[in-house]
């Protein structure tokens, strides 16, 4: 595997409550993103990282925001959740030139 | 704005049938097409196409890139019930800084007994 980790796996929040997912690699590589996946839609892109303390918005940026300041953990941010951003989240990992490899996912639910 | 299309959206087939899934793409700074397969968790990579009219091949399943008609297929030969997952065709675009990918809604193929 590639070496990387999501926590929670899975959340149950309430509406208007901060949340923060973390995806975490033990391969030290540069390229990271966070994804959401909904029934319809697929996956899109949310934020992504191309370096410490390196990030922009992908496709479905808002309402999110992310931070890296360890090339290790790429945090995943809901301000102020809705019942819209119920979904499953993935991270992934891309080592240079090579495929991105995925995370086992977090399922979030907000109530 | 890039953009993935695939078809058909689902599939049901006898075990042992061939079955071809297709992908088309409209993309700025195209960079490689990969396909990934999906089944009740985290995707996970099958194949990686950069280059146009070379097939790559593992096992039953074989996938190849028409980079002037802008489009990929994936075959997969005598299907096995463990071949039934959401088949996920991505492109990767080349921008500021990273690469980031763009994902199609993905195939649905079942294979019953």
């Amino acid at each position: 595997d590639a070496g990387i980790t999501q926590s929670p796996r899975h959340k149950v929040t309430e509406t208007g409550t901060p949340v923060t997912l973390r995806c975490h690699q033990t391969e030290n590589h540069r390229y990271m993103y966070w994804y959401r996946q909904d029934p319809g839609h697929g996956l899109r892109l949310i934020h992504y990282s191309y370096g410490v303390k390196d990030t922009d918005k992908g496709e479905v940026s808002d309402g999110y925001s992310v931070s890296r300041s360890k090339t290790e953990d790429f945090l995943l941010t809901l301000e102020s959740a809705t019942s819209s951003q119920t979904s499953v989240y993935f991270c992934a990992i891309k080592a240079g030139d090579d495929e991105q490899f995925f995370g086992p996912g977090t399922r979030l639910t907000v109530l | 704005e890039d953009k993935v299309v695939q078809s058909p959206l689902s599939l049901v087939v006898h075990e042992g049938d061939t079955v071809t899934l297709n992908c088309s793409y409209e993309v700025t700074n195209f960079r490689s097409l990969l396909w990934y397969k999906q089944e009740k968790k985290a995707p996970t990579f099958l194949f990686m196409l950069t280059s146009s009219g070379i097939e790559k091949k593992s096992g039953r399943l074989s996938s190849i890139l028409d980079k002037k008609e802008l489009f990929s297929i994936l075959n997969i030969t005598a299907t096995q019930t463990g071949d039934s997952a959401v088949y996920l065709c991505a492109v990767e675009a080349a921008g500021a800084g990273s690469y980031q990918l763009t994902f199609g809604k993905g195939t649905k193929l079942s294979v019953i007994p």
